[in-house]
């Protein structure tokens, strides 16, 4: 089945180390993005891209970064992790046409910084 | 900018009854969509309902159901004949369209649901 998969699911990592989270889609979708869920606070948008040479900062981009290495493919990466970064992440996708407004999201990778 | 609000941060109700989840929400926006997702225990997020704002009828799919209210900016969930699968996490979500949209889905904090048997 076409599907959006997120590795690693789960992982642990020390302040101040470099993180990166992948994001492969197989549903043939340009757009994708990456939202961070804290508790209470529903989910909130850190980066989106179009297609591959078009990427964006969301609301909450700071202390991130993302690379587009091809269609299928989105990576967030922590430059520095830092505490306040322990959230649960989510890649997304959507077509460029109708139903362009509809998002497909990938299982979650929860990230604990200590 | 749009804000989403659910006031409710936990519910519960019994085994086939009905539920309401409240969700408003604040733009100066005409045209945009409005959602529903459930995240079940296993934090997966699933596309519950959607309602076109252009639309004025409600959205139904199966036994859920949606009030859209657009002139009182609210948009509320009911689930008829709850089952226990349905507990989950149900957020409300907004999302712009036109041209200046990048498509984002603005989301409320959550409305946990439990049923019990």
């Amino acid at each position: 089945d076409a599907d959006v998969t997120q590795t690693p699911r789960n992982r642990i990592t020390k302040t101040g180390k470099r993180i990166m989270l992948e994001c492969s889609q197989t549903k043939g979708h340009d757009r994708m993005y990456w939202y961070r869920q804290d508790p209470g606070l529903g989910l909130r948008l850190i980066y989106y891209s179009f297609d591959v040479k078009d990427i964006n900062k969301g609301e909450i981009s700071d202390g991130y970064s993302v690379s587009r290495q091809a269609q299928a493919k989105f990576s967030l990466s922590l430059e520095s992790a830092i505490p306040n970064q322990t959230a649960l992440y989510f890649c997304a996708t959507s077509r460029r046409d109708r139903p362009y407004y509809e998002q497909y999201f990938g299982p979650g990778t929860r990230l604990t910084v200590t | 900018a749009q804000t989403v609000t659910q006031s409710q941060p936990e519910m519960s109700v019994q085994e086939a009854e009905t539920v309401t989840l409240s969700c408003t929400y604040d733009t100066s926006e005409n045209n945009y969509y409005l959602f529903w997702y459930k995240q079940p225990p296993s934090r997966q997020m699933i596309l519950v309902i959607r309602q076109e704002a252009y639309k004025q009828q409600n959205a139904t799919e199966n036994r859920f159901s949606v009030n859209f209210q657009k002139a009182a900016k609210s948009f509320s969930l009911k689930i008829s004949d709850s089952q226990l699968g349905d507990t989950a996490m149900y957020f409300c979500a907004f999302m712009k369209h036109g041209m200046d949209s990048n498509y984002q889905l603005i989301w409320g904090a959550g409305t946990k649901l439990i049923i019990k048997p």
